[in-house]
């Protein structure tokens, strides 16, 4: 089946500072990936899309300056937190999707837990 | 702007006891997810609906998708405290901006 894996599973970082969260399918092309946000005790709030080798599509409301988005390969899409401040402390989920005719459907990766302190 | 909202946002439940969560959603689309969260954990798959009519079932769990009336159901039956976590729906847009939006989400608690 298809695997997302996300790095790193938990980051703590002095306000600032950058972060890079990294996104890679293990088996897969993923023609598309996804970025989540997770308050606690709230829903997913998707942040924003990337396609390789284009520029992420931005959510209304999402900074595009602060959540730098690169999706440089089939395989990989990394989001940094840029100047991060302790109101960016969340949950990051990442989703890729992809295979021959999309047939994995949406892949979630283990998600970041940052703490910008 | 889709919404997708569900209902209950909190359900405590009993043991033994049937509850089915709903899941609306303002605007077309014939693919529906279900994911369950645990504490600190990312999403797991549940069911993937994809037709008007689809019924899906795992266990003690059933999702159906009506399509017409944009409404998704997942029924629990005879509930485990196993079961204890947070259910979404997700709608995908793939035939219209090509992303996938998140329900507000239910938090289930089982008691004994």
């Amino acid at each position: 089946g298809a695997v997302v894996s996300q790095h790193p599973s938990r980051v703590i970082c002095k306000s600032g500072t950058s972060v890079k969260i990294e996104c890679r399918s293990l088996d897969f092309q993923a023609t598309t990936m996804f970025w989540y946000r997770q308050f606690p005790k709230k829903s997913l709030m998707l942040m924003a899309t990337s396609n390789e080798g284009s520029k992420a599509t931005y959510e209304q409301g999402v900074e595009k300056d602060k959540f730098l988005i690169n999706h440089a390969s089939l395989t990989l899409s990394t989001l940094t937190v840029t100047s991060a401040h302790p109101e960016d402390s969340s949950f990051y989920i990442c989703s890729a999707r992809g295979g021959q005719g999309n047939r994995y459907g949406y892949t979630f990766g283990s998600g970041t837990r940052l703490t910008v302190v | 702007e889709l919404k997708v909202e569900q209902n209950p946002l909190f359900l405590s439940m009993q043991e033994g006891k049937n509850y089915t969560i709903y899941c609306n959603y303002s605007t077309t689309s014939d693919r529906l997810y279900w994911y369950r969260q645990d504490p600190g954990k990312s999403l797991e798959s549940l069911f993937v609906l994809l037709s008007n009519g689809a019924v899906k079932q795992e266990g003690r769990l059933m999702a159906s998708l009506d399509t017409k009336a944009r409404l998704s159901t997942l029924h629990i039956t005879a509930a485990v405290h196993d079961l204890s976590a947070t259910y979404f729906c997700a709608v995908d847009m793939v035939y219209n901006t090509d992303k996938l939006i998140f329900g507000t989400g239910t938090r289930l608690q089982v008691f004994p």
